[in-house]
């Protein structure tokens, strides 16, 4: 298994577009996590799946973001009509069971939004 | 409520010496864990060490170790014999069964000097 990877690592796109991130899990993982991180702070929780269900989604989520892991393998991160203030890394991270053992994370997406 | 709070926003170290990183967190339970995690520039975050609060012995990796202060609720990262492969952020993380998911601290940024 190569871990956990997300793609792209990049995206530079204009305020108002859609973007699609994607991130494949550790195929052994039924716990898949989406949190945002700005420069110089650390990851803030954006939502959870445990095989297909989404369990949470955090109030920091707004409408224009929803995320799905439609066969609880890879799971995808949408946001419609970014705004400049969704630049950030997105950071995708799996875990097995629960999380009291830690998770692994990927290298990230780095949006910006011009 | 779950809260991770790391004082010091950088830190720096000579190369060989020895550097605490200071961490306090608050949770309401008895059953929680508790991780530290680096993420070198540009690079993926990985776990460092973990601790469960019902020991009361102290996690060690090799070089690192933490002071786990649980009625202080203090969780502290020595590093010992730095190198300049340490340099980077770390956060300093918690789970708490309850919240089922982790919950990171703002960072601190650790500079080796040569």
């Amino acid at each position: 298994d190569t871990g956990v990877s997300q793609n792209p690592r990049h995206k530079i796109t204009k305020r108002g577009q859609n973007v699609t991130f994607r991130c494949d899990p550790i195929s052994e993982h039924n716990r898949l996590y989406w949190y945002r991180q700005t420069l110089g702070q650390g990851p803030e929780f954006l939502t959870y799946f445990q095989n297909e269900a989404q369990l949470e989604k955090s109030r920091l989520l707004s409408d224009r973001f929803s995320a799905e892991r439609p066969k609880g393998s890879f799971s995808t991160l949408e946001i419609q009509r970014t705004e400049q203030g969704d630049s950030a890394m997105y950071l995708c991270a799996s875990s097995l069971s629960q999380g009291h053992y830690g998770y692994t994370f990927g290298s990230g997406t780095r949006l910006t939004v011009v | 409520a779950q809260t991770v709070t790391q004082s010091q926003p950088e830190m720096s170290v000579q190369e060989a010496e020895t550097v605490t990183l200071s961490c306090t967190y608050d949770t309401s339970e008895s059953d929680y864990y508790l991780f530290w995690y680096k993420q070198p520039p540009s690079r993926q975050m990985i776990l460092v060490i973990r601790q469960e609060a019902y020991k009361q012995q102290n996690a060690t990796e090799n070089r690192f170790s933490v002071n786990f202060q649980k009625a202080a609720k203090s969780f502290s990262l020595k590093i010992s014999d730095s190198q300049l492969g340490d340099a980077a952020m770390y956060f300093c993380a918690s789970y708490q069964t309850s919240y089922d998911k982790v919950i990171f601290g703002p960072g601190t940024s650790l500079s080796v000097i040569p």
